[in-house]
Formats: structure tokens, sequence, C-alpha cells
């Protein structure tokens, strides 16, 4: 298995823009996480999925965060304003039974 | 509730010497414990994990950690560190009759030196 892949590594964008960040977590698992990592606040849980279903967005820091998962196979994140204070690491990971396998994140910049 | 305490936000040791990376935790039940590991620009890497059984796990790469449940510890070790082993490490716990969401400590950063 590949791992979990997200897309894509790195993103540039302007205030205001329109940003959406990728996860294919590894076959057969069926919990899936959102993470944001900052210097200042650390790793954050933003939302989480069991068997594609939300289960918990109350780390979302606010409306302009989104995310989905339409099947067992894909998920994504958008943030729609983006602003400079979005700029972090986003982490997606999956598990099915005991540890947390995490993707390589995406770079997020807004300027 | 559950938390986690990494009480260092940096860790310095000579190649060589052990290293210790410290962790402590509170659950109301029986506690499922990991260590990950961060290198530059990567995501987390699963190093070892307890749930239960004997106190002392060996893990990835010669780690390993030892769970202490009177002093709520579980503290990371390594016999000689190795310039290599400089990273981000993180301590997670879980309550096995709890959440199913693990919660993750800030991170240590370990700087091993030549």
């Amino acid at each position: 298995d590949a791992g979990v892949i997200q897309s894509p590594r790195h993103e540039v964008t302007e205030m205001g823009q329109e940003v959406t960040l990728r996860c294919k977590p590894i076959s057969g698992h069926d919990y899936l996480f959102w993470y944001r990592q900052t210097m200042m606040r650390g790793l954050e849980l933003l939302i989480y999925f069991n068997n594609n279903v939300p289960i918990d967005d109350s780390g979302m820091p606010e409306d302009r965060f989104s995310a989905k998962m339409p099947n067992a196979s894909f998920s994504t994140l958008k943030i729609q304003p983006s602003e400079p204070r979005d700029s972090a690491v986003y982490f997606c990971a999956s598990t099915r039974d005991a540890e947390a396998f995490f993707g390589q994140g995406t770079r997020l910049t807004v300027v | 509730a559950q938390s986690v305490a990494q009480p260092e936000d940096q860790v310095n040791v000579a190649e060589g010497n052990p290293l210790t990376v410290k962790c402590t935790y509170s659950v109301s039940g029986n506690p499922y414990l990991f260590w990950y590991v961060q290198y530059p620009n990567r995501g987390l890497q699963f190093l070892l994990k307890y749930i239960t059984g004997d106190n002392l796990v060996k893990g990835s790469y010669g780690f390993e950690a030892e769970f202490n449940k009177s002093q709520t510890s579980f503290h990371l070790k390594k016999p000689s560190a190795l310039v290599s082993d400089s990273a981000l490490y993180f301590c997670a716990v879980r309550d096995l009759g709890g959440s199913y969401i693990p919660t993750f400590g800030r991170g240590t950063s370990l700087i091993v030196h030549p």
C-alpha cells in the first residue's frame, strides 16, 4: 500500500481564494482525520470521519472550513475564502484499529 | 476526558548518549499510548504503542518506551542516540473505554549533537 496520499504537497494562494486539499486514505481504514499543524498551536484535530460519515467537526475553526468524504477512498478539506492565518501544514490520517497513519501533509501559504 | 503532556519543548543530547523524551497522560480508564516521530517536511510516523502487557515496549529504530501506571508516564528512551534521531516526537493517548480519537501532545524537539 502506498500509504495515505495527500495533494498537493505545497499550495500558495492569495487571500480570498478557495483552496481544496485532497486525501486518499489507506484502503480498508474506516477512520479518517484532518489535522492542522502550526508552530503556535501544535497539532490540532479539525474533523474526523467514520465510514465516510463526519462524526465530530468541532475542531473546524470557522465556517470557511468544510470537509467531505464522498467515498471510502477520498476526502477533501476546503477553505473558502482563505486568509493568511490559515497558513499551516494540513495532515490527513487514517486508521482502522490502532495507530494512525499520516500523509505527508500539504503546506498551505496564503499571501 | 483524556490529555497528554510533554513537559519539554526541546531535548538536547550528545551522540552516543542515552536519551529520554518525557510524556505523562491522563485518562479516565485504561490508556492506549503511542509515540510518533516527525522528520522535517514529513508526516508523523508511528514508532511504538502500548495497550497491555510488558511495561517496556520496543519500537522502530531502536526506541523503547516504559509505561508507568503509578506515575501515569510513558517516557520514550533510546540507549545510544544518533544524529539522525533528531526530529520532533509526539506522544499520544487514547482512553480504551472512551473516545476512539487519540489526543496528541505538543511535541518535543530532539536535537542530537555530533
